[in-house]
Formats: C-alpha cells, structure tokens, sequence
C-alpha cells in the first residue's frame, strides 16, 4: 500500500528566498507523481505532473524531481513570492491505477 | 481548459438529513471521477472511484450504503451522503480524469474546488 510523507509540515521563509519541499512515498511502482497547490478551504491547483519515466519537470519558477528508487520527490521553488503562501500537496499513483495518494502536505509562508 | 465545477460549495444540514453534492467536468468529458474526503490538517482521503455507467468502487472502511454515488453521464458524477451525523462534517473534494487524451494515467487530474460540509 502506498504511503506518501511530506516534510517539513510547515516552512515559513523570507520573500525571495528559493526553498525546497521534500516528498517521500513507500511503493516505487508508481505511473506519476504530482504535486498540487491548495489555498486555504478551496480545491487543488495541479502544479507539475512528472510520469515515472522522466526525472523532472519544470514549470516557471517551480522545478519538481522524481527519483524512483529512493522513493523521493522535491518541489524547488525559485525566489519565492507572499503570493506562493499555500500547501503544498505531494501525491503518488497508487499501482497499477489512477488512484492518488496524498502526503499531508507542507504549509508555506511566504513573508513580504 | 479542463476545468471541474462542484456544487454546493458550503452546505449546512442537520443531523439525519441527506446532502448531495454534484460534480461537473464542464469542458471535457470524465470516464471516470474520484471524491475525496480531507480533514483538518489531514491529507485527502480516497472515498471512491466514480465510474460512468457502472457501479463505483469504494476504499475500505467506506460504506458505500451511507456515501451513495451515481455517475450518470460523462461530466456528472454525484456524491449523497445519507442520514448525515455531526462525525460526517468534512471538506468533500471531487476530481475528474479526462477521457481519450493519451494515457490518462499521464494527465493531471483536474479537481473541483470542494464543499464543505457541517452536519449540526
């Protein structure tokens, strides 16, 4: 059974900072990993989608990498924005289907 | 594009009522749909696969008798939570995968934006 850990819980850090959010799941066989945004009482925003044959993925100021045997996958986030402020939610299939399984996600800040 | 509408936002019933909660792919057709329950501070949890046409497929410990999901067409999956109790109260969040594009296994999912439910 996939299980999907996130750390740290929360970071709170400086504008313009560049910060890193780590992600670790316990099954390898895996068909994607994603990693959302969700503002507070609100839905998902999907951020970056990295398929099980690629090692990153990029998308303007965010960066995300995969690797498959060590279970691990980071978020990078250049010179961070109080806009960025969020959690940050890491999900991984779940084998052999579409089934996500969610971390508990890290909660940004964030400070002007 | 792909983008996923839930109704209603926030809902508050009383206890021993029944709620339900729509979800809508507006500009893409979804075989399939997921619902999610997330608690405060909690990660999303996986209630149940929402397939069109068949039967959905419920994770354990999830009764399927009280959660009743029917996926009638292929952009509206619906989630009714019957004979609702207080412990029931929670941010229910719905996704959609899109049909035909590749590999859907290799598209985001796209998700709604939740109702918050409160069983008084």
């Amino acid at each position: 059974k996939q299980e999907v850990t996130q750390i740290p819980a929360a970071l709170s850090v400086p504008e313009g900072e560049n910060l890193v959010l780590n992600c670790s799941f316990t099954d390898s066989a895996i068909y994607n990993l994603q990693w959302f945004r969700q503002d507070p009482g609100k839905g998902l925003t999907s951020l970056l989608l990295i398929q099980s044959s690629q090692r990153e993925q990029t998308s303007g100021r965010l960066n995300a990498s995969l690797d498959k045997s060590s279970g691990r996958s980071t978020l990078y986030i250049a010179a961070s924005q109080p806009g960025d402020s969020a959690t940050y939610l890491c999900a991984a299939s779940q084998g052999g289907s579409e089934k996500l399984v969610f971390g508990k996600g890290t909660k940004l800040t964030v400070n002007p | 594009g792909a983008v996923v509408s839930q109704h209603p936002s926030r809902v508050i019933c009383k206890s021993g009522t029944s709620v339900k909660i729509e979800c809508r792919s507006l500009d893409f057709q979804a075989t399939t749909m997921f619902w999610y329950r997330q608690f405060p501070k909690q990660s999303l949890m996986l209630m149940a696969t929402s397939n069109e046409g068949s039967k959905a497929t419920y994770e354990q410990g999830v009764e399927k008798d009280k959660f009743l999901i029917n996926h009638a067409s292929l952009t509206l999956s619906t989630l009714t939570v019957t004979s609702a109790h207080p412990e029931d109260s929670s941010f229910y969040i719905c996704s959609a995968s899109r049909t035909g594009v590749g590999s859907s296994y290799n598209s985001p999912l796209h998700f709604g934006n939740g109702t918050r439910l409160t069983v008084t």
